[in-house]
């Protein structure tokens, strides 16, 4: 079995400021991890994963997560945020093998302050 | 190219009404998935079609809930007998599968608002 864990359901940063956004995750499996954003009435679109290899991902936006197996952890983080980033942040999990449904997370949201 | 799309983009309907909803995933895409958002259960997985293969059924709420993938490519999940708890933002995915871990492409979702 797998689960998502995101700690709080609200987050509050300045423009310019750090975006750390947290995801802990169980799994039973080696997991591919994913982080989706979620912008008001629209889907779910991929920010990055991580399957194998590199444990530092980057992906859109000036995002990039880091996988660290010892801590179960995958947090996101941007340097310096924008007012573009606001947005609803789900962290999600699969096993390997061909079915990868998706475990996700309850979602973050991300409020950008000017 | 196109994304994935679905229809309705709202649906309300009466307790107790038979609905159908749509997904037209991308073009030669071999996986498709149903999910739910709620506000109380948020991101679920419902089920899972790959290929010819048997779907996996493992995330469907009760049997008042039905899915089929016609010749591989669209899907109808269709809800007997709704009821308000199943009031909800259905988000159907599609990728390509090669063995795990692919991106899945999501359409914009059908609001169902049971009254």
């Amino acid at each position: 079995a797998q689960s998502v864990t995101q700690l709080g359901s609200h987050v509050s940063v300045s423009e310019g400021a750090l975006v750390l956004l947290r995801c802990n995750y169980s799994s039973s499996v080696p997991p591919y991890l994913f982080w989706y954003v979620q912008y008001p009435n629209q889907g779910l679109q991929l920010l990055l994963k991580y399957t194998t290899g590199a444990t530092l991902v980057k992906g859109i936006n000036g995002f990039e997560a880091e996988f660290k197996k010892s801590e179960t952890s995958f947090h996101l983080t941007k340097p310096s945020a924008h007012m573009s980033d606001a947005a609803e942040y789900f962290c999600a999990v699969s096993g390997p093998g061909a079915n990868s449904k998706l475990t996700f997370g309850k979602g973050i949201t991300l409020s950008v302050r000017p | 190219g196109a994304g994935v799309s679905q229809s309705p983009s709202n649906k309300v309907t009466e307790k107790g009404k038979d609905v159908e909803l749509r997904c037209d995933p991308i073009s030669g895409h071999t996986a498709l998935y149903w999910y739910r958002q709620s506000l109380g259960q948020g991101l679920e997985f419902l089920i899972y079609f790959q290929g010819n293969s048997a779907p996996d059924k493992s995330g469907l709420p009760s049997d008042r809930f039905s899915a089929e993938r016609t010749g591989g490519s669209v899907s109808t999940l269709t809800i007997q007998r709704t009821q308000q708890e199943d009031s909800a933002v259905y988000l159907c995915a599609s990728s390509f599968q090669r063995g795990g871990g692919e991106e899945q492409y999501f359409g914009p979702g059908t609001r169902l608002t049971v009254t």
